[in-house]
């Protein structure tokens, strides 16, 4: 089956520094990559879309100044967190999908997840 | 909008014995549904899904679920529960779009009993 990576796969920083989350399709090239961040007990939530070579879109109340998003190449989307504070501590998880055929839904393959502690 | 409701957030239940989780969605149309599985501190794994076709879906790890449009359901089922079985189950709808986003439900945690 289709795999995506994410690295690192933890990471601990300072408050005020930023740190990058790198999500890749290793087996198959991604057209629409999922940002999503969740908190311990609960569900997932959607924080963007990223789609190869245009600006990502963000959900209500997701602040993309603070939340990169880079969609460079159809293996590798990456996330930067900028200016870090303890509230953005969570486990953040991206998903990939390729184009299905015919413009058909395609399904999303997740990362293993990205655990982020800012101290 | 799309939703997901998961109505048990807890379920303890026997090795060897059957289980059904429940799922039940709200959308306009007819939706793409799927189940997750997530261990702790991982990511999640597609278990089965549903696009059009026959209600009932076979998945990995011996899993199926059955969509039932009159109850906006996808109850998700396996006969006999493994200890390794114990997790976290996400439900999950999405539009019948190529750039569907996915909703998720709040999951469900397994607990299984030796």
């Amino acid at each position: 089956g289709a795999v995506v990576s994410q690295h690192p796969s933890r990471v601990i920083c300072k408050s005020g520094t930023s740190v990058k989350i790198e999500c890749r399709s290793l087996d198959f090239q991604a057209t629409t990559m999922f940002w999503y961040r969740q908190f311990p007990k609960k569900s997932l939530m959607l924080m963007a879309t990223s789609n190869e070579g245009s600006k990502a879109t963000y959900e209500q109340g997701v602040e993309k100044d603070k939340f990169l998003i880079n969609h460079a190449s159809l293996t590798l989307s990456t996330l930067t967190v900028t200016s870090a504070h303890p509230e953005d501590s969570s486990f953040y998880i991206c998903s990939a999908r390729a184009m299905g055929t015919s413009g058909s839904f395609a399904t999303q393959y997740f990362g293993p997840g990205t655990r982020l502690t800012v101290l | 909008a799309q939703s997901v409701t998961q109505p048990d957030i807890h379920i303890t239940v026997s090795e060897g014995a059957s289980l059904e989780l429940r799922c039940n969605y709200s959308y306009g149309a007819t939706p793409y549904l799927f189940w997750y599985v997530q261990s702790p501190g991982q990511g999640l794994q597609l278990l089965l899904k549903y696009f059009s076709g026959d209600t009932l879906v076979q998945g990995i790890k011996g899993f199926e679920a059955e969509f039932k449009r009159s109850q906006s359901s996808f109850n998700l089922r396996k006969p006999s529960v493994h200890w390794s079985d114990a997790a976290e189950y996400f439900c999950a709808v999405a539009n019948n779009t190529n750039a569907g986003k996915s909703t998720f439900g709040d999951g469900t945690t397994l607990t299984v009993k030796p």
